[in-house]
């Protein structure tokens, strides 16, 4: 079967640094997304890793280490608009993608 | 970037009858989509994957005859609640893989069971 771990809730800070930590266990690992939902709507895309590493994307950045099965995504500068929720997800066999079950990340000032 | 166009946005409809949502990809072909569904303060539950031309896949737990999928094009698949009960109320979510090998969302529906 498929899991996939995230923290419920984080509170941060405008402008500190908050890491979302996700731990995975699945049947295949074909890569690995990170999401942003606002309530209500549908979730954007922020990132994805396949390798090892760390990738930079602005204010964002995502590591992965696949022989732990980890992966964390790294929000830098917060702003109040970051308040949401993070979804990380495993694309594994079948090429389907699986949700962990998000991180609501709360901004205060 | 891939746009994928889902409607209604939100609908009110009476226990017992059906509804039918709509997924479209707009600038691309999408051989394959998947309809998630999302309780409040929950994560997504993937419930199926469409497939175009082809019988769709639902995932353990999922009624196949209450969760209607209809996957006739390649940039059309449509997903119909029948007989809606109040407990089917929540945010339906369609996506597509799309050119860059990403998931495009669709803008979700809001199903509501009176």
């Amino acid at each position: 079967g498929q899991n996939i771990d995230q923290p419920t809730e984080m509170t941060a800070t405008e402008g500190a640094i908050v890491q979302i930590n996700c731990t995975y266990q699945t049947s295949g690992f074909n890569g690995l997304f990170w999401y942003q939902q606002h309530a209500g709507e549908a979730p954007t895309f922020l990132s994805y890793n396949v390798l090892d590493g760390l990738e930079e994307k602005g204010r964002f950045s995502s590591f992965l280490s696949r022989s732990k099965g980890y992966s964390y995504l790294l929000l830098k500068e917060l702003q109040m608009k970051d308040s949401a929720s993070y979804l990380c997800a495993v694309e594994a066999a079948g090429n389907k993608l699986t949700f962990g079950g998000g991180t609501r990340v709360l901004v205060k000032p | 970037g891939a746009v994928v166009s889902q409607h209604p946005s939100w609908v009110i409809c009476k226990s017992g009858t059906s509804v039918k949502i709509e997924c479209r990809s707009l600038d691309f072909q999408a051989t394959t989509m998947f309809w998630y569904r999302q309780f409040p303060k929950q994560s997504l539950m993937l419930m199926a994957t469409s497939n175009e031309g082809s019988k769709a896949t639902y995932e353990q737990g999922v009624e196949k005859d209450k969760f209607l999928i209809n996957h006739a094009s390649l940039t059309l698949s449509t997903l119909t609640v029948t007989s809606a009960h109040p407990e089917d109320s929540s945010f339906y979510i369609c996506s597509a893989r799309d050119r860059g090998n990403g998931y495009t969302f669709g803008s979700g529906t809001r199903l509501t069971v009176v």
